[in-house]
């Protein structure tokens, strides 16, 4: 099992638009329609934004928004808010195991 | 409202046990497959073990493989880690994530806080 690899950081400026790549395999990112995404403040537990590539669970602003290609998967944040400030994780279903395997997650800065 | 609460946390020798706890409630347990996630202080996220509705079938983690058990007690609405031989390495935050049904499958739609096990001579 290994990694999903994410850039270990993104940023922008308030109102822009960032997105954070998520490059798997075709044993996981690229074979299954099965990538989450989820944002984590600081001592907090991570919170689910983004399941199925592309689909925002209730609740999720619709700033948030998923994509795949290929084996890479991409969130998109638009309109940066500071409150979007967080360290973000993909994750995949792996057919290998059927496990799961995580990206090692991307600190998002709003400057 | 969804709750999963971790329990069992604890500093541990290398070499040595532990049995992690979750207890779910607002949601109907027997419905769901169940996950463990990790976290080293200051690391990423680590998928560890899952466990399907009934038990019967279980997946681990290539680093936890043969060290670690994950179980389930329905009728009490609890998940369970077993850890044995434990390293160094796998001192972290310990997650019960429940995974969501349907569309939502294979992500993990609830998160409990938590419990923090640290192995340490």
């Amino acid at each position: 099992q290994s990694a999903l690899t994410q850039p270990p950081s993104a940023s922008g400026s308030p109102g822009q638009s960032v997105t954070i790549s998520c490059t798997g395999t075709s044993s996981d990112v690229g074979r299954y329609n099965y990538v989450s995404w989820y944002q984590q403040y600081p001592g907090k537990a991570p919170k689910l934004m983004i399941y199925g590539v592309s689909k925002r669970p209730s609740g999720v602003p619709d700033r948030f928004s998923g994509s795949k290609s290929g084996n890479t998967a991409s969130l998109t944040v638009s309109g940066l808010q500071a409150e979007d400030e967080a360290d973000y994780y993909c994750s995949s279903y792996e057919g290998g195991n059927n496990g799961r395997v995580f990206g090692g997650g991307t600190k998002l800065t709003v400057l | 409202e969804v709750q999963l609460v971790e329990s069992g946390g604890v500093v541990v020798q290398p070499g040595g046990s532990l049995r992690l706890s979750c207890a779910a409630s607002g949601f109907t347990f027997t419905d769901c497959t169940m996950h463990w996630v990790r976290q080293a202080p200051g690391k990423g996220l680590e998928w560890v073990s899952l466990i399907n509705w009934d038990g019967t079938s279980t997946y681990y983690g290539d680093s936890v493989k043969g060290r670690f058990t994950i179980s389930r007690d329905n009728s009490k609405n609890s998940l369970y880690l077993q850890m044995n031989s434990l390293r160094t390495e796998d001192t972290a935050l310990y997650y019960c994530a429940k995974e969501g049904r349907g569309d939502y499958g294979a992500s993990f739609d609830y998160w409990g806080q938590g419990t923090l096990v640290t192995v340490s001579s």
